[in-house]
């Protein structure tokens, strides 16, 4: 099946300090790429929709300014949490939708990433 | 509006038992597609079935069977003979909404025990 990977899967940064997330569809082109967050025990969130080319749709109550997305490619979205705080928190997770593979219901999940805020 | 409720948040079964994990979702649309997805302790998203709103026909996959009924909107998921590899949080999650929207709602997960 289709992959998806995130880097990295681990982070462990300063309070103040940025953080960027790569989401990477490696075997197929993805025009549309999601974000979710999930804080523990809780279920995933979604944060925005990133879309190749164009700005970021970001779901009410999400800070566009403290979360960049960056969708430059085909098979990269970029997702910077900026002046990083302990909230911040958090388990990380992007989807890609496949292009040519299938209807809007063929997404692939990447693995996560875990954010650590100090 | 689109909802999917997991009723149950934690259950616990001693190894071997059947258990069902139960999914009501709402949506006002005719077309759309409900998933369930495993989440083991490691993070990962476990891709499970995906059934869209017209075909009704349950599904059987090893021990793993999806019961999909629309007259109660409903999509339960019954492992048979469980196993503490069973042991994760699952996610009943649906699509729904205009032909572009591609939003994946997802319930609160049901955090599943298998007591070996």
């Amino acid at each position: 099946g289709a992959v998806v990977s995130q880097h990295p899967s681990w982070v462990i940064c300063k309070s103040g300090t940025s953080v960027k997330i790569e989401c990477r569809s490696l075997d197929f082109q993805a025009t549309t790429m999601f974000w979710y967050r999930q804080f523990p025990k809780q279920s995933l969130m979604l944060m925005a929709t990133s879309n190749e080319g164009s700005k970021a749709t970001y779901e009410q109550g999400v800070e566009k300014d403290k979360f960049l997305i960056n969708h430059a490619s085909l098979t990269l979205s970029t997702l910077t949490v900026t002046s990083a705080h302990p909230e911040d928190s958090s388990f990380y997770i992007c989807s890609a939708r496949d292009l040519l593979g299938g209807g809007r219901e063929t997404q692939y999940f990447g693995p996560g990433t875990r954010l650590l805020v100090l | 509006a689109q909802k999917v409720t997991q009723a149950q948040t934690e259950i616990s079964v001693v190894e071997k038992e059947d258990v069902t994990l139960d999914c009501v979702y709402e949506t006002r649309d005719t077309t759309y597609y409900l998933f369930w997805y495993k989440q083991p302790p490691s993070g990962e998203l476990v891709f499970l079935i995906r059934r869209n709103s017209f075909d009704e026909q349950n599904e059987i996959s090893g021990r793993y069977s999806w019961n999909f009924q629309k007259s109660t909107s409903s999509f339960n998921f019954t492992i048979t003979a469980s196993q503490v590899v069973d042991s994760a949080v699952y996610f009943c999650a649906l699509i729904g909404g205009p032909r572009r929207d591609d939003k994946i709602i997802f319930g609160k997960g049901t955090r599943l025990h298998i007591l070996p």
